[in-house]
């Protein structure tokens, strides 16, 4: 069965510091690969996805993620943090199969930004 | 373009009654998911449906929950005598019709149920 990991609950940087968010998943083919983000008392809101064509793959609000198949992971990074980027991220999984998108969620990590 | 809708936003019943949660999808989309958030944990999927089909509740509890997506109307998430382990966020999501594996699936706002 297909599982991600995402590892720390909790990270906190500084302001105009550079966000990494860690995201592994297990797999016997590489699945669909997305990052959420959710702010208080909101619903999720998608910041990119992985469909199997380029590897580095692009977000809103500055946000990118790498897929290393080799590492089976699909890390969060942005350059310079920004206040507003603190929230709770998800990284989720998509099976292939199927035809539909069943997402598998990881436990989530909390991003905190202080001044 | 409305997004997704969910209502009530926050609901309180005590032990044995009922909830009922509605989603209404963005327009156009006839394929909705429901996910439950347990506190300090990640989504977990529990049904997809497309319209007056259930495709795939794998993720449901065998006992005192039902989901539907009529024709017409919103699609109900119900649970019947409810008990303090339901306390949760149930979110809805819809993706558009073609339902491919990598459509983005969009998320509402969120039922907060809240068990006494």
């Amino acid at each position: 069965a297909q599982s991600v990991t995402q590892l720390g609950s909790h990270v906190s940087v500084s302001e105009g510091a550079l966000v990494l968010l860690r995201c592994n998943y297990s797999s016997s083919v590489p699945p669909y690969l997305f990052w959420y983000v959710q702010y208080p008392n909101q619903g999720l809101q998608l910041l990119l996805k992985y469909t199997s064509a380029a590897t580095l793959v692009k977000g809103i609000n500055g946000f990118e993620a790498e897929f290393k198949k080799s590492e089976t992971s699909f890390h969060l990074t942005k350059p310079s943090a920004h206040m507003s980027d603190a929230a709770e991220y998800f990284c989720a999984v998509s099976p292939i199969s199927g035809g539909y998108n069943k997402l598998i969620f990881g436990a989530g990590t909390r991003l905190a930004v202080h001044p | 373009n409305a997004g997704v809708m969910q209502n009530p936003r926050h609901l309180v019943r005590r032990r044995g009654q009922e909830a009922r949660l509605r989603c209404s999808p963005m327009k156009g989309h006839s394929h909705v998911y429901w996910y439950r958030q347990l506190p300090e944990e990640g989504l977990k999927f529990m049904v997809y449906l497309q319209k007056e089909n259930i495709i795939d509740e794998s993720g449901m509890p065998k006992e005192r929950f039902s989901a539907e997506f009529p024709k017409e109307g919103p699609s109900i998430l119900r649970i019947q005598q409810v008990v303090r382990g339901d306390s949760a966020a149930y979110f809805c999501a819809s993706s558009p019709s073609s339902g491919s594996a990598y459509n983005e699936q969009f998320f509402g706002p969120g039922t907060r149920l809240t068990v006494l």
